[in-house]
């Protein structure tokens, strides 16, 4: 069984730029988590999803960061007009439910922006 | 509101050394807590979790005690190897307090040398 796949695993931007990450849950998990690592920081939660549908967004900023998971095709976090503030390492986690089930985390990308 | 207090680092011990990362949390309600491990490079594991009071999470030789009493949850190991080398992460989730995601503490990092 496949874990959470994420791509690209390293992503150069420039500023202005538009960054797409992708992440594709467990097989059987239909409940997806983006967070975001800053340097030497913990990992700050972003928005939680489900198919078609945003459940939480309040990690996420209002402007600039959308994310989607759509019936067929793997979760994205989509990043435009990127500013050097926004280099971290941007995880996705899957889960079975929302309920005290683990989370299984992906390998993350690493989003540099020049 | 949910928020998780963790040992700062980095930290550096002797193969062999006893390990104690701690681990403190505010949550309303009942949190599931656990402990994720991340090593260079990679994703997050997770390490051992706890779904309720006095329970103990174990693997690998690493432990730790949910201690509702003292609202901690340190992550202890009798004798560390250099392959334990990784930053240390203790999280919580509490899903009864409206909050799908889990919230992480800054992280430890663990260098153990030969």
């Amino acid at each position: 069984n496949a874990g959470v796949m994420q791509n690209p695993r390293h992503l150069v931007r420039r500023r202005g730029q538009e960054a797409r990450l992708r992440c594709s849950p467990m097989k059987g998990h239909s409940h997806v988590y983006w967070y975001r690592q800053l340097p030497e920081e913990g990992l700050k939660f972003m928005v939680y999803l489900q198919k078609e549908n945003i459940i939480d967004e309040s990690g996420m900023p209002k402007e600039r960061f959308s994310a989607e998971f759509p019936k067929e095709g793997p979760s994205i976090l989509r990043i435009q007009q990127v500013v050097r503030g926004d280099s971290a390492a941007y995880f996705c986690a899957s889960s079975i439910d929302s309920s005290y089930n683990e989370q299984f985390f992906g390998p993350g990308t690493r989003l540099t922006v020049l | 509101g949910n928020s998780v207090t963790q040992m700062e680092g980095p930290v550096t011990l002797s193969e062999e050394a006893f390990l104690t990362i701690n681990c403190t949390y505010t949550a309303t309600g009942y949190p599931s807590l656990f402990w994720y491990v991340q090593y260079p490079g990679e994703g997050l594991q997770l390490l051992l979790k706890a779904t309720k009071a006095d329970d103990k999470g174990s693997n690998k030789g690493f432990e730790a005690t949910y201690r509702k009493e003292t609202t901690s949850f340190h992550l202890e190991k009798g004798s560390v190897q250099v392959s334990d080398s990784a930053v240390y992460f203790c999280a919580l989730s509490a899903p009864q307090t409206g909050a799908n995601n889990l919230f992480f503490g800054t992280g430890t990092r663990l260098t153990v040398i030969p």
